[in-house]
C-alpha cells in the first residue's frame, strides 16, 4: 500500500509564483489535513477536510487555498508565493472515529525565494 | 495559551538509559487523544504511541509507555533502555473532539540526542 503520497519533494518558487501541493491517499480515510513544519515551531494545522467537498480552515490559512473533490484526493494550492511560505509541508489522512490511525506523507520541502 | 507544551528543547542521554520527554497539554473536552511521533533527520513523521482520554490504563508500545496524569493534564512518553537509532525529534499532539476530524495539535518538540 502507497498510503499518502505528497509531490513534488522539493520545490523552488519565486516570490509572486502560484502552485499546488498534491496528496493522494489511497486508504479510503474520510479525513485528510495538511500541516507546515517551520524551525522550533513544531507542525501546524492549515486545512483540514472532513469528506469530499468539505473543507475548513486550521491555525495558519492565510496564503493557501484547498478542496477536496475526491476522497482520494487533497491539494494544497499557494496562489501566490512568499517567503515566509519556506516551509516543509505535511499531508495526513485518518479514519473516522477515535481510533489513532493518523498517517502522514513524506513531506514536500518548498522554498520560496 | 499553548494547547500542547514540550518544556524541553533538547536532550542528551546515554545508551541504555531510560528516557522521559514532557507534555503537558490544555483542553476544556472531555474527549480527547494524545500522540507521540518521532521525526528522524530523514523527516518522516512516524507514530509511536496514543492514549485515548477515556482510557483506563496508560498505553504502551513495546519499549515506548506513555505516562498519562489526567488531573495534571500531562502525557510524558518514556523510552525504556534507549538506543543510538532512538536520536530524532519527538513530537506529542493532541486531538480534541470525538472522530478525529479537526486534525492534530502539535507541540514545538524536543530533540533527543542519545550518546554512545
Amino acid at each position: 500500500n502507497a498510503g499518502v503520497t505528497q509531490t513534488p519533494k522539493f520545490q523552488v518558487l519565486k516570490t509572486g509564483q502560484s502552485m499546488t501541493l498534491q496528496c493522494a491517499q489511497d486508504m479510503n480515510h474520510e479525513y485528510m489535513s495538511w500541516y507546515r513544519q517551520d524551525p522550533g515551531m513544531g507542525l501546524r494545522l492549515i486545512h483540514y477536510s472532513v469528506g469530499a467537498g468539505i473543507t475548513d480552515q486550521g491555525e495558519v490559512p492565510n496564503g493557501y487555498n484547498v478542496s477536496r473533490s475526491t476522497t482520494e484526493d487533497f491539494p494544497l494550492r499557494l496562489l501566490s508565493a512568499a517567503p515566509s511560505q519556506t516551509s516543509v509541508y505535511f499531508c495526513a489522512s485518518n479514519q473516522k472515529g477515535d481510533a489513532p490511525g493518523y498517517t502522514f506523507g513524506s513531506g514536500t520541502r518548498l522554498t520560496v525565494v | 495559551a499553548q494547547k500542547i507544551t514540550q518544556t524541553q528543547p533538547g536532550m542528551f542521554v546515554q545508551e541504555k538509559e531510560a528516557v522521559t520527554l514532557d507534555c503537558t497539554y490544555d483542553t476544556s473536552d472531555p474527549s480527547y487523544g494524545l500522540f507521540w511521533y518521532k521525526q528522524p533527520s530523514s523527516g518522516e513523521m512516524i507514530f509511536l504511541i496514543y492514549q485515548g482520554s477515556y482510557d483506563q490504563q496508560n498505553a504502551t508500545e513495546g519499549r515506548y509507555s506513555l505516562n498519562f496524569q489526567k488531573a495534571r493534564k500531562s502525557a510524558n512518553l518514556v523510552i525504556s533502555a534507549s538506543q543510538l537509532g532512538d536520536s530524532a525529534m519527538y513530537f506529542c499532539a493532541m486531538r480534541e473532539g470525538r472522530g478525529g476530524a479537526d486534525g492534530l495539535t502539535f507541540g514545538k518538540g524536543t530533540h533527543l540526542i542519545i550518546q554512545p
